[in-house]
């Protein structure tokens, strides 16, 4: 079964500090690999997404992710924090369109 | 905006009744996605229909069910509503054909079991 680890429920960062928000997996397979974004009360709202082509994967928002298999990770970066970015971040990992999410990490950005 | 419509955005049900909850489908899209999220959890899978048959389904009890219709709208009913149903309820369309389509989600229901 695949499942998704996000380290840190809450990060919180300065504006226009470096993001960094942690995500492993856990796979049988190749696996495909999502980042989205909730704001509150909030669908979810997809920003990259990883599907076995290049490793560094570039979304929406000036937010990335490098896909290691070595560190069975996918973490998502942005090099400067907007106010704007705050949110719940969720990581999922997905397999013949069954995917599972993570729990959750909740960005805070200070002034 | 992703095209994926849900009604109604709020409900307050009481313990026992039973609730139907509606997604309207991005065009074109053929598989729907239901997922509960609980407050402060992520997402969880409640099942999957493609092409109006059921595709997969997580780990729910039978009084969670649902349909597809063939204009691939949805619809999520819960039975004996419990307490601990309150949550978020999610949709999520996509087109699945050999590979993983792209999920676009809908604003959610806000689902109140009291």
């Amino acid at each position: 079964a695949q499942s998704v680890t996000q380290l840190g429920s809450h990060v919180s960062v300065s504006e226009g500090a470096l993001v960094l928000l942690r995500c492993n997996y856990s796979s049988s397979v190749p696996p495909y690999l999502f980042w989205y974004v909730q704001y509150p009360n909030q669908g979810l709202q997809l920003l990259l997404k990883y599907t076995s082509a290049a490793t560094l994967v570039k979304g929406i928002n000036g937010f990335e992710a490098e896909f290691k298999k070595s560190e069975t990770s996918f973490h998502l970066t942005k090099p400067s924090a907007h106010m704007s970015d705050a949110a719940e971040y969720f990581c999922a990992v997905s397999h013949n369109n069954d995917m599972r999410f993570g729990a959750g990490t909740r960005l805070t950005v200070k002034p | 905006e992703t095209g994926v419509t849900q009604s109604p955005t709020h409900l307050i049900k009481t313990r026992g009744q039973q609730v139907t909850l509606r997604c309207s489908s991005q065009s074109g899209h053929n598989t729907v996605s239901w997922y509960q999220q609980a407050l402060g959890q992520g997402p969880q899978f409640i099942f999957q229909y493609y092409r109006e048959e059921e595709n997969g389904r997580g780990n729910f009890p039978p009084r969670f069910s649902g349909l597809q219709f063939p204009n691939y709208s949805s619809e999520l009913n819960v039975n004996a509503l419990e307490l601990d149903d309150s949550a978020l309820y999610l949709c999520a369309s996509s087109f699945l054909q050999g590979g993983e389509g792209e999920a676009f989600f809908g604003q959610g229901t806000r689902l109140t079991v009291v």
